[in-house]
């Protein structure tokens, strides 16, 4: 089955640590994008990439990093810089043509917890 | 920038009766498009209803159907007959096919069902 697959579903890290949260994608999507959800501030780009090789700073770029080295994969990387990584993170794919806005597709999620 | 505000944290409504929820944007776009996501706890987002800004018939899927008024930059989305199903976080979100290509959300409507 055609979807986005996440992982892990939750993951723990230690304060100071690097921890990079898995997104790919089998629908031959062009366009990924990382949102981070905290309550009570629905969700906020981070990151998101539109061709293989290129990507551009959300709204909540800082702390985090990623790379877009294959068409199906967009992994994000939450760094030491990261203040409060505690957060559901989403990733997204969808077609670059016009009107497939509305073919957004999202993964299941990743809870990071900083212990 | 766009921006998207959902002035209701939360709501609740008595089974098999009808809500409203509210959701306000700005934009300077003239062509664009708004949804509405269902996050249910298991957290997957879920498209209930998206609207066209150059159409102006309102959007309807089943019982769900949406109040939109492009002058006021207004978008609401109503539900019949609510079901128990229906408890989950409700997201407006505004995107357009040009520009930066990214759905921006607001922050969300906790929805609960009273049996």
């Amino acid at each position: 089955d055609g979807g986005i697959t996440q992982s892990p579903k939750y993951l723990f890290r230690k304060e100071g640590q690097n921890v990079t949260l898995s997104c790919e994608q089998n629908l031959n999507h062009d366009a990924m994008y990382w949102y981070r959800q905290d309550p009570g501030q629905g969700l906020r780009l981070i990151y998101y990439s539109q061709i293989v090789n290129d990507f551009q700073k959300g709204d909540i770029a800082e702390g985090y990093s990623v790379s877009r080295e294959k068409k199906e994969s967009f992994p994000l990387t939450v760094t030491s810089a990261q203040k409060n990584p505690t957060a559901f993170y989403l990733c997204a794919s969808r077609r670059r043509e016009v009107l497939s806005l509305a073919q957004t597709f999202f993964g299941q999620g990743t809870r990071l917890t900083v212990v | 920038a766009q921006t998207v505000t959902q002035s209701q944290p939360e709501m609740s409504v008595q089974e098999a009766e009808t809500v409203t929820l509210s959701c306000t944007y700005d934009t300077s776009e003239s062509d664009y498009y708004l949804f509405w996501y269902k996050q249910p706890p298991s957290r997957q987002m879920i498209l209930v209803i998206r609207q066209e800004a150059y159409k102006q018939q309102n959007a309807t899927e089943n019982r769900f159907s949406v109040n939109f008024q492009k002058a006021a930059k207004s978008f609401s989305l109503k539900i019949s007959d609510s079901q128990l199903g229906d408890a989950a976080m409700y997201f407006c979100a505004y995107g357009a096919d040009f520009g930066n290509e990214k759905l921006t959300f607001g922050t969300g409507t906790r929805l609960t069902i009273i049996p």
